[in-house]
């Protein structure tokens, strides 16, 4: 079966933009969850999506956000990006019955 | 405030010898572990889990062990393979209200040498 696919996979941005990046879960599953992966940080908690709502939310300011679709495809929009926004986004996806999640294999946005 | 730690940045093992991976957490209500390796370029891949009520749990080639009362986990990989070489991630799963949350260690990397 498919895993979970992110869209674009590479990006570049200027500072003061926004960018919406894409992910689409494995078919079936219904909790799409986001990640930021940065050097400094490791792997950090963004958001949770559940059935279209935000179930859980991590410490990251309000240009984060991010929503789910009927079909559970999830969209996370970042607005007015700064540098330290570069990063992998790792979207991940589960059915819930069982702990951890399937990632997709990120979206690297590099901010200039 | 880390709450999952993995204080090795880095190990190198030999072919068919044992690799132990350790992580600490701090906090007492999480309800699993997990594992995850991640090769660049590419998301983090599920390797084993172990609930917080067990203190081992075996796939494979693949052996974690839970200590609740050190609050540690560790990977244990035998025997290692030049294959295995990749990030390993060490994970705490937080459930809250039906919502799972993940908090991660910041990594180590494994090398095997053939």
């Amino acid at each position: 079966k498919a895993g979970v696919t992110q869209t674009p996979r590479y990006l570049i941005k200027t500072r003061g933009q926004q960018v919406t990046l894409s992910c689409s879960p494995i078919s079936g599953h219904r909790s799409v969850s986001w990640y930021q992966q940065t050097p400094g940080q490791g792997l950090q908690f963004l958001f949770e999506y559940f059935s279209e709502t935000q179930r859980n939310k991590g410490n990251f300011p309000g240009r984060f956000s991010g929503r789910q679709f009927s079909n559970s495809r999830s969209e996370m929009n970042v607005s007015t990006l700064e540098l330290g926004d570069s990063a992998l986004y790792l979207c991940a996806s589960s059915l819930g019955h069982s702990p951890g999640y399937t990632f997709g294999s990120g979206t690297r946005l590099t901010v200039v | 405030d880390q709450q999952v730690k993995q204080n090795s940045p880095s190990l190198s093992v030999q072919e068919g010898r044992i690799s132990i991976l350790n992580c600490d957490y701090t906090n007492s209500m999480f309800d699993y572990f997990l594992w995850y390796k991640k090769y660049p370029a590419e998301g983090p891949t599920f390797l084993i889990s172990i609930s917080s009520i067990k203190d081992k749990n075996e796939d494979g080639r693949f052996t974690v062990f839970l200590n609740k009362s050190a609050k540690h986990l560790s990977l244990h990989i035998v025997p290692s393979q030049p294959g295995d070489s990749a990030v390993y991630f060490c994970a705490a799963s937080l459930t809250q209200g039906g919502s799972e949350k993940l908090v991660f260690g910041k990594g180590m990397k494994l090398t095997v040498n053939p």
